[in-house]
């Protein structure tokens, strides 16, 4: 199966900076990929999804790309603001059809500093 | 509004205690799922369902029951053989079932957090 990583585990940065989250996979046979936003306590907002034939997808101030080739996929917040701060997780749905649905990762914890 | 409800949104089991959280979709999803959420750990999936009267074990199955009798619910039993199992549930849902995965994008409830006293 998958295995997904996410880098870096935390940040914290001030507000206004653009920041690019990470995620990495082993495996390019994927059929698409989710971004999620999680807040302490509570489940996950989806933000963006990218299915296998696109490159990226955008979001307000989200963007998020897909490169297959080199394993990676990376989330772009512009203009960060406090109400940004959360964990962001990555996730991939496999190309055997996804019936047992996405792996994870471990999620980036992203604080943004007023 | 369409979405995911789960609940309790706490709940609190003694030793040997079965419990059951409940998931409620009035999406219209075929496919159903059930994760865990351990603190520094990806999700880990436990029971999924494609279609009605049909779930498959997930990878961490064991001391877990579920049941799928309406397609817009997917209930999830912690049994006493789950010898961990305080964790944050969550309860997915997506388009796809055995017809195929559509676009696969999975929709969660907030969850469930569940402690053993």
């Amino acid at each position: 199966k998958q295995e997904v990583t996410q880098i870096p585990a935390a940040l914290s940065v001030p507000e206004g900076e653009n920041l690019v989250l990470n995620c990495s996979f082993t495996d390019s046979a994927i059929y698409n990929l989710q971004w999620f936003r999680q807040d302490p306590g509570k489940g996950l907002t989806s933000l963006l999804l990218i299915q296998s034939s696109q490159r990226e997808q955008t979001s307000g101030r989200l963007n998020a790309s897909l490169d297959k080739s080199s394993g990676r996929s990376t989330l772009y917040i512009a203009a960060s603001q406090p109400g940004d701060s959360a964990t962001y997780l990555c996730a991939f749905l496999d190309s055997g059809g996804g019936a047992d649905g996405l792996t994870f990762g471990k999620g980036t914890h992203l604080i943004i500093q007023p | 509004d369409g979405g995911i409800t789960q609940s309790p949104k706490y709940l609190f089991r003694k030793e040997g205690q079965n419990v059951t959280l409940s998931c409620e979709q009035n999406l219209n999803h075929d496919a159903m799922y059930w994760y865990r959420q351990d603190p520094g750990q990806g999700l880990r999936l436990i029971y999924y369902s494609q279609i009605v009267n049909d779930f498959q074990k997930g990878d961490i199955a064991e001391g877990y029951s579920v049941s799928r009798e309406k397609k817009e619910s997917f209930p999830l039993t912690v049994t006493s053989a789950q010898k961990n199992p305080t964790a944050f549930y969550l309860c997915a849902s997506s388009i796809g079932g055995l017809a195929g995965v559509v676009n696969g994008e999975l929709f969660f409830g907030e969850g469930s957090r569940l402690t053993v006293l």
